[in-house]
């Protein structure tokens, strides 16, 4: 059982560049996120979604487009990376969502924006 | 915003000497959960306690939660060198279903 996978592991991209980032889980999730995570910040929730074909803004949703066309997978659009992008990305699942089940998270992309 | 907030930022201890760390919230909550993540990993759930419990075993592990205080606490007793990780805090708001929200964590290094 693989859980939630993310790749790539690690990318870098120069200013102005697009890129997905992938998440794929296989535990029939309802409910799947984007955090990212910044030193002394936590995480910060960017985007989640309740089901296939639907999906909603977290707390840091600009610069990032998701979308939700299958169950396992919830990709990760840059559109225009900026250096202010520059973070480690996870992409979390849960069964029910997070009022009343916890996230099961992948092990991150490491991205660097130069 | 963050609406989790821990305390202490770092903690050393060692080997066999318990840790306890707190997190205070801002809003009313339907869950309060605590995860671990080792050094350039992903977080891993370690318990949640639902508003109406007040407190929660899971082995070495014990969460507390008072919600007129807005506070939880977290106690891992007998504490390991594996034990060593950031701890994080998340509630889930009663009013923003969804979106699960983390502190910014407590790092605990236990010394052998």
């Amino acid at each position: 059982n693989a859980g939630v996978t993310q790749t790539p592991k690690f990318q870098v991209l120069k200013t102005g560049q697009s890129m997905t980032l992938q998440c794929a889980q296989d535990m029939n999730h309802e409910y799947m996120s984007w955090y990212r995570q910044d030193p002394g910040m936590g995480l910060r929730l960017i985007h989640y979604s309740v089901g296939a074909g639907i999906t909603d803004q977290g707390e840091v949703p600009n610069g990032y487009n998701v979308s939700r066309s299958t169950t396992e997978d919830f990709p990760l659009r840059l559109l225009s990376a900026a250096p202010s992008q520059t973070s480690v990305y996870f992409c979390a699942s849960s069964y029910s969502g997070t009022a009343q089940s916890p996230l099961h998270f992948g092990n991150g992309t490491r991205l660097t924006v130069t | 915003s963050q609406q989790g907030e821990e305390d202490p930022q770092a903690l050393s201890i060692q080997e066999g000497e318990n840790a306890t760390m707190n997190c205070s919230y801002k809003t009313s909550i339907n869950n309060l959960q605590w995860y671990r993540q080792n050094s350039g990993r992903g977080l891993v759930h370690l318990i949640l306690i639902r508003s109406n419990e007040r407190e929660k075993h899971s082995g070495r592990l014990r969460v507390t939660l008072d919600t007129s205080k807005k506070s939880s606490s977290l106690l891992i007793t007998a504490s390991r060198a594996a034990d060593t990780a950031s701890y994080f805090c998340a509630t889930s708001p009663t009013d923003s279903w969804g979106k699960l929200q983390f502190g910014a964590g407590t790092q605990v290094v236990v010394t052998p």
